[in-house]
């Protein structure tokens, strides 16, 4: 079985644009996590999609949106890009949502924001 | 909302037992106590996770407190490929059925052959 998928696995944007990240989840998986991850803060949660409704968001400005689709792939969207959102941003699934499940993480999409 | 410490760093020597501390005072009863771990360069891994008995699988056994406010992540015999970052990870389902998922900072273990 494939393992989730992420793209772009790099990105270099300017500031100011915005930028739209894809995840791929496990075949089957339903629920679709996101993180940020910086040197300064560590991983920290963005937000949870479980059948194309959001469950839970972490505590970032609304500049940080996602949606989830009818496949279970789910992207996320920076707007307005700032030099802070450079990060590794990280994307999980499992079979459902809820604290029982591990979560299987891609490999990440590296974002630079100049 | 409920809290982690581990400690930064941690070092160990090869094929000798790992135990990885997580102090977690603040937890509540439905909090589950997950560990994760990070190779350099890749996505965070699932390691263990458990509510309040100690847990066993492949990779490694989990030790919580019985009072929940502490447990431990036990390595048996550590290799050069459990060099990673070890995260303890509280995730609890709140009444009406979100979800709070709170990290620690993580511990770098660092293993000598």
């Amino acid at each position: 079985k494939a393992g989730v998928t992420q793209t772009p696995r790099y990105l270099i944007k300017t500031r100011g644009q915005q930028v739209t990240l894809s995840c791929s989840p496990i075949s089957g998986h339903r629920s679709v996590s996101w993180y940020q991850q910086t040197p300064g803060q560590g991983l920290q949660f963005l937000f949870e999609y479980f059948s194309e409704t959001q469950r839970n968001k972490g505590n970032f400005p609304g500049r940080f949106s996602g949606r989830q689709f009818s496949n279970s792939r789910s992207e996320m969207n920076v707007s307005t890009l700032e030099l802070g959102d450079s990060a590794l941003y990280l994307c999980a699934s499992s079979p459902v949502a809820g604290p029982l499940y591990e979560q299987y993480f891609g490999p990440g999409t590296r974002l630079t924001v100049t | 909302d409920a809290k982690t410490t581990q400690p930064n760093s941690m070092e160990s020597n090869e094929e000798e037992p790992v135990h990885l501390p997580c102090n977690h005072s603040t937890i509540s009863g439905t909090d589950y106590i997950h560990w994760y771990r990070q190779l350099p360069s890749q996505g965070p891994e699932y390691v263990i996770h458990g509510l309040t008995s100690n847990v066993n699988n492949r990779m490694a056994s989990l030790a919580i407190a019985e009072d929940r406010k502490s447990s431990t992540l036990i390595l048996h015999r550590a290799t050069l490929r459990d060099a990673a970052v070890y995260y303890c990870i509280l995730r609890s389902t709140t009444q009406g059925g979100s979800e709070k998922l709170v990290f620690g900072k993580g511990t770098k273990l660092t293993v000598n052959p």
